[in-house]
């Protein structure tokens, strides 16, 4: 077994502003994910990396940043809050080409 | 691309009966179909997945059912308790390229 943990849980933003997600996990998987999950929606990739320093665009890249500094953490950042956003950021991993696993998710609003 | 359509946003039952939950999807290159269930305040948790070489596959109470012809998958819960009430999303991904499509969501009320 393994476990994926999201920081922070909760971030609070300004109009404007840059802000980072990070995302951990301890599978040993080489596919990590970026999704956005928005009330009453189903999720949107954002980004995700099939191995250490890639990274590919998702449907929902504009407006955000990502690294993948080493297999096991990819971090995201939002480039540029827009004010009233509300959102919740989910991470996942995965085996190549295999099922998704994903972490608690970090709950963003902007102000 | 690839779209997802889950039928029903709401779905409520009775404990002990059956549930169902229908998505469709439109590209004929989708091969895996997992399914997660999400609780109030929690993240996405993997329940059942299919892949296109079956069409049927079952794991205690869930069994999932797969017509490719019609391009159609099904999530089915027998026997549902209070605990079986969340959101599940079921999700379409052709294998090859990472990504998987969700469906919008059905949120399932069992009621005691």
């Amino acid at each position: 077994g393994g476990i994926i943990t999201q920081t922070p849980k909760f971030l609070i933003g300004q109009e404007g502003q840059k802000l980072t997600l990070k995302c951990q996990q301890n599978f040993n998987h080489d596919t990590m994910y970026w999704y956005r999950q928005d009330s009453g929606k189903g999720l949107r990739l954002i980004y995700y990396s099939i191995t250490e320093n890639d990274l590919q665009k998702g449907d929902l890249s504009e407006g955000y940043d990502a690294s993948r500094e080493k297999k096991s953490s990819f971090s995201l950042t939002v480039t540029s809050a827009q004010k009233n956003e509300m959102a919740v950021f989910l991470c996942a991993s995965s085996r190549t080409q295999d099922t998704q696993y994903f972490g608690p998710g970090t709950r963003l609003l902007v102000l | 691309g690839e779209k997802v359509e889950q039928h029903e946003s709401t779905l409520s039952v009775r404990e002990g009966d059956s549930a169902v939950i229908n998505c469709t999807y439109t590209d004929t290159a989708s091969s895996y179909f997992p399914w997660y269930k999400q609780e109030a305040g929690k993240s996405l948790h993997f329940v059942i997945d299919i892949r296109s070489n079956v069409d049927r596959k079952q794991s205690q109470r869930l069994i999932v059912l797969l017509d490719k012809k019609a391009k159609r998958f099904s999530l089915h819960i027998t026997a549902t308790q209070p605990e079986d009430s969340a959101i599940y999303f079921c999700a379409a991904s052709d294998g090859g390229n990472y990504k998987y499509v969700f469906g919008a969501g059905t949120r399932l009320k069992v009621i005691a």
